[in-house]
């Protein structure tokens, strides 16, 4: 298994820009999710899904959007990219509830907006 | 999900045990107890959990106190690899949205 792979490793974007940030996982995981790591801080929740065609929000879901047509992939867009979202992203999936399983996480985006 | 406090850095000599502490004096019955660590310039990775009781794997031990307020997750031996930040989470069942906070940094001195 592959695990968790996120697509590209690297970016800078401009202020306006919009780009989508590739995840997908091979483990047939139910639940997957995205977070930022702003540097020196913690993990923030975006966006979370518990299955293909279900999204929610986390705790800093403005400016972004998810969707999720398949089990495998979990597409983070950027819809017009400003600097405040210059961060580290994390894709992570889990098998199911998060209370009984563990989440696996990808090894990240790093995005810099200019 | 309970707010957890951990201390923000720690250091530990190499081969040693580490005892990382974390209060969640606010915890519900139906919390459970998640610790996972990231290494530098890479992802988490998960640790242990539990509920109630203590727990044992590979990777370390978790000590769960009777009134659940705190716990402790024990590296038994520390390696330079165990360098490391690491979060205590206390997260609520059925609860799809796990929120991370600052968590300890770990230093391993050889």
């Amino acid at each position: 298994n592959a695990g968790v792979t996120q697509t590209p490793k690297f970016q800078v974007l401009k202020t306006g820009q919009s780009m989508t940030l590739q995840c997908a996982q091979d483990m047939n995981h139910e639940y997957m999710s995205w977070y930022r790591q702003d540097p020196g801080m913690g993990l923030r929740l975006i966006h979370y899904s518990v299955g293909a065609g279900i999204t929610d929000q986390g705790e800093v879901p403005n400016g972004y959007n998810v969707s999720r047509s398949t089990t495998e992939d979990f597409p983070l867009r950027l819809l017009s990219a400003a600097p405040s979202q210059t961060s580290v992203y994390f894709c992570a999936s889990s098998l199911r509830d998060l209370s009984s399983y563990e989440q696996y996480f990808g090894p990240g985006t790093r995005l810099t907006v200019t | 999900d309970a707010k957890t406090t951990q201390p923000n850095s720690m250091e530990s000599n190499e081969e040693e045990p580490v005892h990382l502490p974390c209060n969640h004096s606010t915890i519900s019955g139906t919390d459970y107890i998640h610790w996972y660590r990231q290494l530098p310039s890479q992802g988490p990775e998960y640790v242990i959990h539990g509920l109630t009781s203590n727990v044992n794997n590979r990777m370390a031990s978790l000590a769960i106190a009777e009134d659940r307020k705190s716990s402790t997750l024990i590296l038994h031996r520390a390696t330079l690899r165990d360098a490391a930040v690491y979060y205590c989470i206390s997260h609520s069942y059925n609860n799809n949205d796990m929120r991370f906070g600052a968590g300890t940094r770990l230093t391993v001195k050889p």
